[in-house]
């Protein structure tokens, strides 16, 4: 099983709310990603967990906030958002962080639109 | 700067026809995926190609590593409407957590 979930598919938000962003993966996988995607690009890389500690953050605005409860879980907290923040957002794993030894599956993503 | 150069872009054929994509850089790579993606859906993982030279098939689609291992390729044979979709090559550089993606090739495959 390649699956990684993630929830909820849609999500319209104001730019006053909190909400937050859910992905599950039961590969056993130890590193997790959460990338933003622009229409017709690829892409963007976020955050990186390993190991559920934090190894990775591509300079991201503090309004997006990531969280990773346990080894299966990866949360992704929005709290006042920009309209600019629309995108497609996924969650990725990968059994260990090395990009070059370990292939990422990904979720179907996350469908956010910021009004 | 991309470290993956895809191309090309955007690709319209005919049902029936054949394409190929290139995924080309000037950086060795571990190993490089093709992944498939449909609008407002995450990326579905195709192959991962990890030896020089290696060449994969799936069905209608034939993938090749470059021996030096800079660059791929992905054909497809006969294509149909259900092979639509952005394709996305991406590769882990050797000793590196950062998965660098091309820029995406858009196949449209007309009935």
């Amino acid at each position: 099983d390649t699956e990684v979930t993630q929830t909820p598919k849609h999500l319209v938000m104001g730019m006053t709310n909190k909400k937050s962003l859910k992905c599950e993966q039961h590969m056993g996988h130890r590193a997790m990603y959460w990338y933003k995607q622009k229409a017709k690009k690829p892409p963007e890389l976020m955050f990186v967990y390993s190991y559920e500690k934090l190894s990775i953050n591509e300079s991201v605005p503090s309004r997006f906030s990531p969280e990773c409860p346990n080894s299966s879980l990866l949360n992704l907290h929005l709290h006042a958002l920009q309209p600019e923040d629309s995108a497609l957002y996924l969650c990725a794993s990968s059994p260990n962080i090395l990009a070059g030894v370990d292939t990422q599956y990904f979720g179907p993503g996350t469908r956010l639109t910021v009004l | 700067t991309q470290l993956l150069e895809q191309s090309p872009q955007f690709l319209s054929i005919q049902e029936g026809e054949n394409l190929t994509v290139y995924c080309n850089s000037s950086s060795v790579f571990s190993s490089l995926q093709w992944y498939r993606q449909e609008p407002g859906e995450g990326p579905v993982l195709l192959v991962t190609v990890v030896t020089g030279g290696e060449v994969k098939k799936l069905k209608r689609l034939t993938f090749q590593f470059g021996d030096a291992r800079k660059d791929s390729s992905l054909h497809i044979t006969a294509a149909q409407p259900g092979d639509t979709g952005l394709y996305l090559c991406a590769g882990g550089p050797v000793n590196d957590y950062k998965l660098s993606f091309g820029a995406g090739t858009t196949v449209t495959v007309r009935a």
